[in-house]
């Protein structure tokens, strides 16, 4: 069963402009990674973060992760178009399952 | 890093026949190999875990009898979609993770995106 929730569901913003999605799961978690799907294809790995760090940056991407409240949130500054795309979270659990959330669909507008 | 690689990418098939679909760790191995499936505009779906060596672990709702898993050795792990309705139709997709603990990361296969007619 799905643990993870993304909020929103779906997000349009104007290029150059940062895009954050926030995702909360339930259970005690590993790690939780951040996944990117473009239209009909398959999943890129794009940050991971473990259960004991808080932050983690890659690039123009910034994840934090608060195991208190269950909750992590992806940061995109200055958006693309190419970062059109629909973007999960995935917790990994004590169990090295992987529940993933149900994704935000992110739309860069030009 | 650590590939999964997945075969075949994409597969037509008729109702009532099976389907094939392998998944292979290509640099590690991997004792436990998970299946998703993906319906359009959705999310993935654990479909159950395949562990090597012995009887998959099937997720709630998942019928066991239709969507056969194997896991023959270390770094491969089938799932077969017998009597293929359009139904199954859909994005399937694996997952291995090379560590354990907080540093293990999952990797996943090119997924294949099966259409049963």
């Amino acid at each position: 069963s799905q643990q993870g929730e993304e909020d929103p569901q779906a997000l349009s913003i104007q290029e150059g402009e940062n895009a954050t999605m926030n995702c909360s799961y339930k259970t005690s978690i590993n790690n939780l990674q951040w996944y990117r799907q473009n239209s009909g294809r398959g999943l890129v790995h794009l940050i991971l973060i473990r259960s004991n760090e808080r932050e983690k940056h890659s690039g123009r991407l910034r994840v934090t992760l608060d195991t208190s409240k269950k909750s992590s949130s992806l940061l995109i500054t200055a958006s693309r178009a190419a970062d059109t795309a629909s973007y999960f979270c995935a917790t990994l659990g004590r169990d090295d399952k992987i529940i993933f959330g149900k994704g935000t669909r992110l739309h860069i507008l030009p | 890093g650590a590939v999964v690689s997945q075969h075949p990418s994409r597969v037509i098939c008729k109702s009532g026949t099976s389907v094939k679909i392998e998944c292979r760790s290509l640099d590690f191995q991997a004792t436990t190999m998970f299946w998703y499936r993906q319906f359009p505009k959705q999310s993935l779906m654990l479909m159950a875990t395949s562990n090597e060596g012995s009887k998959a672990t099937y997720e709630q709702g998942v019928e066991k009898d239709k969507f056969l898993i194997n896991h023959a050795s270390l770094t491969l792990s089938t799932l077969t979609v017998t009597s293929a309705h359009p139904e199954d139709s859909s994005f399937y997709i694996c997952s291995a993770s090379e560590l354990q603990g907080i540093s293990a990361e999952a990797f996943f296969g090119q997924g294949t995106r099966l259409t049963v007619v």
